[in-house]
């Protein structure tokens, strides 16, 4: 099972917008609404930010949004704040033997 | 709250043995599946193993299959991880993390891990 596909890196100003994409296959983000997005800080362990695609947990800023068309899944953060600057990764169920695969992870730079 | 916390990492050299703990509190382990996933130092995240509430189920990714065993005791709220056969490249932070319910789909609590360390 191949890793998701994330770009390394991406940045914006404070308050602006940002999207990250998450490309798979139509055996995991395209085939499942089970497309999750982590945050991490360095030294930190991941936080759950969206799950089932769209979905924020209790106490996550709705500042954080998901979506999806097709194979690729996006996380938008809008607003963005220094306290952003995380490394960002997807997952996704997949319908192989194995059944979770991560994104290659997105560094967010607040400039 | 839900609290997931590791331990049993460390160094050990190719070849060796290891067995990591996560003692899970804060909701009743029974009721979910569970899971480990590994950061190598610098990198991204690795899904190395899943296991189902009942034990019904289990999962390893290929890269562990063989020299890994997963493995939990629910009376005991405790999952565990059997590394045999330890190469160079299972150097990495190793998470246990808990899914969203008793079959694999989602996780959403993490730990803060445990270093595990294999050199000469």
């Amino acid at each position: 099972q191949s890793a998701l596909t994330q770009p390394a890196s991406v940045s914006g100003s404070p308050g602006q917008s940002i999207t990250i994409s998450c490309t798979g296959t139509s055996s995991d983000v395209g085939g499942y609404n089970y497309v999750s997005w982590y945050q991490q800080h360095p030294g930190k362990a991941p936080k759950l930010m969206i799950y089932d695609v769209s979905n924020r947990p209790s106490g996550v800023s709705n500042r954080f949004s998901g979506s999806k068309s097709g194979n690729t899944a996006s996380l938008t953060i809008s607003g963005l704040q220094a306290e952003d600057e995380a490394d960002y990764y997807c997952s996704s169920y997949t319908s192989s033997s194995t059944p979770y695969v991560f994104g290659t992870g997105t560094k967010v730079t607040v400039l | 709250e839900v609290q997931l916390v590791e331990s049993g990492g460390g160094l050990v050299k190719p070849g060796g043995s290891l067995r990591l703990s996560c003692a899970a509190s804060g909701f009743t382990f029974s009721s979910y599946s569970m899971n480990w996933v590994r950061q190598a130092p610098g990198k991204g995240l690795e899904w190395v193993s899943s296991i189902s509430s009942s034990s019904s189920y289990i999962y390893y990714a290929d890269s562990v299959k063989g020299r890994f065993t997963i493995s939990r005791d629910n009376a005991k709220n405790s999952l565990y991880l059997q590394m045999n056969s330890l190469r160079a490249e299972d150097t990495a932070v190793y998470y246990c993390a808990r899914d969203r319910s008793t079959v694999v789909t989602t996780i959403d609590y993490w730990g803060q891990g445990t270093l595990v360390t294999v050199s000469s």
